[in-house]
């Protein structure tokens, strides 16, 4: 079966500090896959995808970047994390159908 | 642009008694719908899915969805909540032939023992 990982599970930076948060999957192969930040009454907004590797959508300008290094690894980054990079980071993978989401990432920028 | 509008932000009912959140998108063409559900400290999980055929379609722990065409709806129904429903139910949509999910900004359901 599948599943999918994220890690870590917390994390406070400091602002101005370097990110990267990783997501993979497992037991599926070329999935479709997703970055989202997830805010309270404000859903899930999207903020990359990537249909391959090396192939990455951005949905909205802002701090982060995303690579897909690997067919099933999916990485969001950022140079300088800024306070409002603050949130609740969902990986989420698709084969075409529906998504499958992993645990999440509570990042805290102080 | 696509949009998805769940126009009840928090619920609280009382167990036993009957749930309808509502679910609108804007998009002309194809689309497939979904209702996730996050249980407290859970992953989203999926409650049911609509992509063809019969519009009412249901899901897993005795909640059912139906798709109104030409309303532009996808309405999440369940006829008797439990205190184990209390969540956040999120609806979700997908143009056919794309890789875009639009989210709505989900639905906080407390339901009261």
């Amino acid at each position: 079966s599948q599943t999918i990982h994220q890690w870590p599970a917390t994390l406070v930076q400091p602002v101005g500090s370097p990110l990267s948060l990783e997501c993979t999957v497992e037991g599926t192969s070329n999935p479709n896959l997703y970055w989202y930040r997830q805010a309270a009454g404000r859903g899930l907004q999207l903020l990359f995808y990537s249909v391959g590797i090396g192939q990455i959508s951005s949905e909205v300008p802002q701090n982060l970047s995303a690579s897909r290094p690997q067919d099933r690894q999916f990485i969001l980054s950022s140079k300088k994390l800024l306070l409002s990079d603050s949130g609740f980071y969902l990986c989420a993978w698709s084969g075409g159908a529906e998504q499958f989401f992993g645990p999440g990432t509570r990042l805290t920028v102080l | 642009a696509q949009s998805v509008s769940q126009h009840n932000h928090h619920v609280i009912l009382s167990e036993a008694a009957s749930l309808e959140l509502g679910c609108n998108y804007s998009y002309g063409g194809t689309v497939n719908l979904f209702w996730y559900v996050q249980y407290p400290g859970q992953h989203l999980q999926l409650l049911l899915k609509y992509f063809s055929g019969d519009p009412l379609v249901k899901g897993i722990k005795g909640f059912e969805a139906e798709f109104i065409k030409s309303k532009f709806s996808f309405n999440l129904r369940k006829p008797s909540v439990q205190w184990s429903d209390t969540a956040e139910y999120f609806c979700a949509v997908i143009a056919s032939g794309t890789y875009k999910y639009i989210f709505g900004t989900g639905t906080r359901l407390k339901v009261l023992a």
